[in-house]
């Protein structure tokens, strides 16, 4: 089955820790993207990834940080930096950049929660 | 700023009744427009997008929408709604000349028997 997979389902962590929230995709798509929901605020931009090798923070990138040395992987660390990590993490992918008006697909999403 | 609004936080319809779930924009250019279905504890699922053309389109499960580029928006639509629709809804606009999408806040709709 071609998707995208995120894992854990579920993550705990402790407060001044480093965790990696995993997202793999086999649909062959250039562009990935990570996506943070909290209630009743949508979805929020972390970082987007066009090509391998590069990619670009958006709109909350404040205590993430991210690679993309392959084309189906796009791991997401969520550092100590990040006071208030709590939250449902989503992952992202779509074949060309969003500008070509491609939709973009979801992973089934990691909860994260800082015990 | 840009920005999507979902001005309604919940949508209440009987089932078998006509749903409407609203969305209005501000973005630069032209947008592109989508909508993404989410049941609990899933990810998004994609339903429905305007590119170009006819403002009415068609999406999955019966869903509908129409682009009103005067008034900025791009609401959701269904005939007749199922108990089986019941979930939340997020509306999602790309900038012209942007890569990324800005989403809105999401509106649960509830569908009672």
């Amino acid at each position: 089955d071609g998707g995208i997979t995120q894992s854990p389902k579920y993550l705990f962590r402790k407060e001044g820790q480093n965790v990696t929230l995993s997202c793999e995709q086999n649909l062959n798509h250039d562009a990935m993207y990570w996506y943070r929901q909290d209630p009743g605020q949508g979805l929020r931009l972390i970082y987007y990834s066009q090509i391998v090798n590069d990619f670009q923070k958006g709109d909350i990138a404040e205590g993430y940080s991210v690679s993309r040395e392959k084309k189906e992987s796009f791991p997401l660390t969520v550092t100590s930096a990040q006071k208030n990590p709590t939250a449902f993490y989503l992952c992202a992918s779509s074949a060309r950049r969003v500008t070509d008006g491609t939709e973009a697909f979801f992973g089934q999403g990691t909860r994260l929660t800082v015990v | 700023a840009q920005s999507v609004a979902q001005p309604e936080d919940q949508v209440n319809v009987a089932e078998g009744n006509p749903l409407t779930v609203k969305c209005t924009y501000s973005v630069s250019g032209n947008p592109y427009l989508f909508w993404y279905v989410q049941y609990p504890n899933r990810g998004l699922q994609f339903l429905l997008k305007y590119i170009t053309g006819d403002n009415l389109v068609k999406g999955s499960y019966g869903f509908e929408a129409e682009f009103n580029k005067s008034q900025t928006s791009f609401h959701l639509k269904k005939p007749s709604a199922l108990v089986s629709d019941s979930a939340l809804y997020f509306c999602a606009v790309r900038p012209g000349g942007y890569n990324k999408l800005i989403f809105g806040a999401g509106t649960r709709l509830a569908v009672h028997p």
